[in-house]
């Protein structure tokens, strides 16, 4: 089936630094890749759309700014936590959806971030 | 808000009895999944049934969908300790869009 990999899987930093997460589909193309936030016991938020080639879609209360989205392959979108602040310390998932009208969502492993 | 909304939150069953996980929705939907979660990883996709399908089955899975009561279960037969898990399911339509989930846990 397809895979997703997420990296790195766990990363701790200090607060105001910025922070890279990847995410790869590794045997199909997508076009669309989704970021999710998940807190201790909670279910998954949706963050953003990633669209290859063009800006991310923010929900609503998503600030663009701390949360950068960059999707500039049909492989790879990569999600960016600028400035972290032990706020921002949580699960990342992103997943990735394969063509078709009935595409179908992989996801990846996630990435936990911890902001000291 | 939460498209889909997962009963029981919690469920705690014996080594060998079956679990059943239902989800609720609210709008229509293209087809609905079944995700499953250990503590502190990430999500495994499980099963994946369309909007024109009424029942699929997978190993010891078998997911129903019954789009006018906008519902879905998941029964998992023959439990095993290692089913141990948060359970989602999530609706596409436009975008997806996971409930609640329910915690499954299963005694050895």
């Amino acid at each position: 089936g397809a895979v997703v990999s997420q990296h790195p899987s766990r990363v701790i930093c200090k607060s105001g630094t910025s922070v890279k997460i990847e995410c790869r589909s590794l045997d199909f193309q997508a076009t669309t890749m989704f970021w999710y936030r998940q807190f201790p016991k909670k279910s998954l938020m949706l963050m953003a759309t990633s669209n290859e080639g063009s800006k991310a879609t923010y929900e609503q209360g998503v600030e663009k700014d701390k949360f950068l989205i960059n999707h500039a392959s049909l492989t790879l979108s990569t999600l960016t936590v600028t400035s972290a602040h032990p706020e921002d310390s949580s699960f990342y998932i992103c997943s990735a959806r394969t063509s078709g009208a009935l595409g179908e969502l992989f996801f990846g492993e996630g990435s936990r971030l911890t902001v000291l | 808000s939460q498209q889909g909304e997962e009963d029981p939150q919690a469920l705690s069953i014996q080594e060998g009895e079956n679990a059943t996980m239902n989800c609720s929705y609210k709008t229509s939907i293209n087809n609905l999944q079944w995700y499953r979660q250990n503590s502190g990883r990430g999500l495994v996709h499980l099963i994946l049934i369309r909007s024109n399908e009424r029942e699929k089955h997978s190993g010891r899975l078998r997911v129903t969908l019954d789009t006018s009561k906008k519902s879905s279960s998941l029964l998992i037969t023959a439990s095993r300790a290692a089913d141990t898990a948060s359970y989602f399911c999530a609706t596409s339509g436009n975008m997806l869009t996971f409930g609640g989930g329910t915690r499954l846990m299963v005694k050895p």
